[in-house]
C-alpha cells in the first residue's frame, strides 16, 4: 500500500463547478497536512494547510480532514480554468521528517 | 510565504559534463533543504535531504557520488550533477524549511537536458 494515495485523474469539471480532490494516507502518526498545486513545468506551490479534524476554508478552497479515516480532501468552489493543474497531497510526520507526497491528481477545468 | 530562489531555470549540456544547481532561501534561514527530481507526468521523487553544515542523506537508489550536495550555509544549498548523461535529464526542484516549520517552500525548479 502506498503511503499517500490520490486519484491520479484526470479529473475534469466545468467552469464554476466544485472540484473535489481526495487523499488517503497510511501513517497514523501524520500530524499536519498540506495541499500543493503544481502547474505543468513549474514547481509546487503551497495552497492549503490543515492540522486538526474538520474543515478549513480559505477563499475558494476548503480542506477537510478526518484523522480517524486517514482521509484529507480539498474542495475548490467556483472552479476556474486557471485552477487546472496537478494537486499534490502531503501529510507530515513532524518538522524533523520530510513530507511524503502523493502522486497528485490532475485537474482540468473546462471553460 | 517564504521565498526560495533556484538557478538556473533551464540548462542544456553535453553528455559527460557537470552541472551545478543553486538553491537559496532569500528571507529565512533554511535549516533543512530537500532536493527532488521529477520526470514528466510523474510525482516528485525525493533525492536527498541536506542539513546545514552536515553531509546530505541520500534516498535509496540515488548515487551520492553522482549527485553532490553541499549545504554550506543557512541560505544556500547546491546540487551538482557530475558526468551527466541523457538519462539524468529531468526537472530538479529544491525545497527548504526552517526550524520547526513543517511546510516546505519550493524553488522554481531547473529543467536539465543532457544531449
Amino acid at each position: 500500500q502506498k503511503e499517500v494515495e490520490q486519484n491520479s485523474g484526470p479529473l475534469s469539471v466545468p467552469e464554476g463547478a466544485i472540484a473535489s480532490l481526495n487523499c488517503t494516507y497510511s501513517d497514523r502518526g501524520s500530524q499536519s497536512f498540506f495541499w500543493y498545486r503544481q502547474y505543468s513545468g513549474k514547481s509546487p506551490e503551497l495552497i492549503m494547510s490543515i492540522y486538526s479534524n474538520g474543515d478549513k476554508e480559505d477563499g475558494r478552497f476548503t480542506a477537510q480532514l478526518n484523522k480517524a479515516s486517514q482521509y484529507v480532501s480539498l474542495l475548490i468552489r467556483d472552479s476556474q480554468p486557471s485552477d487546472s493543474a496537478t494537486y499534490l497531497c502531503a501529510p507530515s510526520l513532524g518538522s524533523a521528517r520530510q513530507l511524503t507526497f502523493g502522486s497528485g491528481t490532475q485537474l482540468t477545468v473546462l471553460p | 510565504g517564504a521565498v526560495v530562489s533556484q538557478h538556473p531555470s533551464r540548462v542544456i549540456c553535453k553528455s559527460g559534463t557537470s552541472v551545478k544547481i543553486e538553491c537559496r532561501s532569500l528571507d529565512f534561514q533554511a535549516t533543512t533543504m530537500f532536493w527532488y527530481r521529477q520526470f514528466p507526468k510523474q510525482s516528485l521523487m525525493l533525492m536527498a535531504t541536506s542539513n546545514e553544515g552536515s553531509k546530505a542523506t541520500y534516498e535509496q537508489g540515488v548515487e551520492k557520488d553522482k549527485f553532490l550536495i553541499n549545504h554550506a550555509s543557512l541560505t544556500l544549498s547546491t546540487l551538482t550533477v557530475t558526468s551527466a548523461h541523457p538519462e539524468d535529464s529531468s526537472f530538479y526542484i529544491c525545497s527548504a524549511r526552517s526550524g520547526e516549520w513543517e511546510k516546505l517552500f519550493f524553488g522554481s525548479g531547473t529543467q536539465l537536458s543532457v544531449l
